[in-house]
């Protein structure tokens, strides 16, 4: 079956750090693929997307290029900020039954 | 962007208790989520729905049941909360927009059974 495979945190970065987490997924067919955030005590939030091979999501800063021959989805920043600080969760959909698979999740905590 | 609310954000209940938990939307989105987050921080899906009337388990097997009589609402109902149903949980709608369906989550509901 499908499956997510995230980085594991937590990660502890300095402000205006570069930022990776890797992602790799386990698929078949061409599935669709997230990043969502969730900061402390609340929902997730959708980060970026992309649909098909070598689309860039984008969005705050953060990018996301889906790569169907290594099968991953990394997640990059240029320059982290405090505010960043979240847990970040990888996610797949695939096949007709619109259900997300989600990696577990990757704390980010970014110090002043 | 979808507008869902999730009451209450967070509860406190003794053992024993039947619980509903709410969830609505204002987009019109035909298909809703329930989830689960273990204090691990991972997500497990326990029910879905694709329209009134639908509604399925998910892939993680939960004592709670769902219903779907509107569109706009989807609760989840304990009925008698032990303290193995602590946890967060969290609704989420779908719609299909830019060449794929995207889930849209509530802020959740954290319930703590004593």
């Amino acid at each position: 079956g499908d499956s997510v495979t995230q980085m594991e945190g937590p990660v502890t970065l300095s402000e205006e750090a570069f930022l990776t987490i890797n992602c790799t997924y386990t698929a078949t067919g061409y599935p669709s693929l997230f990043w969502y955030v969730q900061y402390p005590g609340e929902g997730l939030q959708l980060l970026l997307k992309a649909t098909k091979a070598d689309d860039k999501g984008s969005n705050k800063g953060f990018e996301a290029t889906y790569r169907k021959e290594t099968t991953s989805f990394h997640l990059e920043k240029g320059s982290v900020q405090v505010s960043d600080s979240a847990v970040y969760f990888c996610a797949l959909s695939g096949g007709s039954n619109y259900k997300l698979t989600f990696g577990k999740g990757t704390l980010l905590t970014v110090n002043p | 962007e979808a507008d869902i609310y999730q009451t209450p954000r967070y509860l406190v209940i003794g053992t024993g208790k039947k619980i509903t938990l709410e969830c609505s939307q204002t987009m019109g989105h035909d298909k809703m989520y329930w989830y689960q987050q273990d204090p691990g921080m991972e997500l497990h899906l326990i029910h879905y729905s694709y329209g009134v009337n639908s509604t399925e388990k998910g892939d993680l097997s939960s004592e709670s049941t769902v219903s779907r009589i509107r569109t706009e609402h989807f609760p989840l109902t304990l009925e008698s909360a032990r303290p193995s149903h602590t946890s967060q949980y969290l609704c989420a709608s779908s719609e299909y927009e830019g060449e794929t369906d995207t889930q849209y989550f509530g802020p959740g509901t954290r319930l703590t059974v004593l």
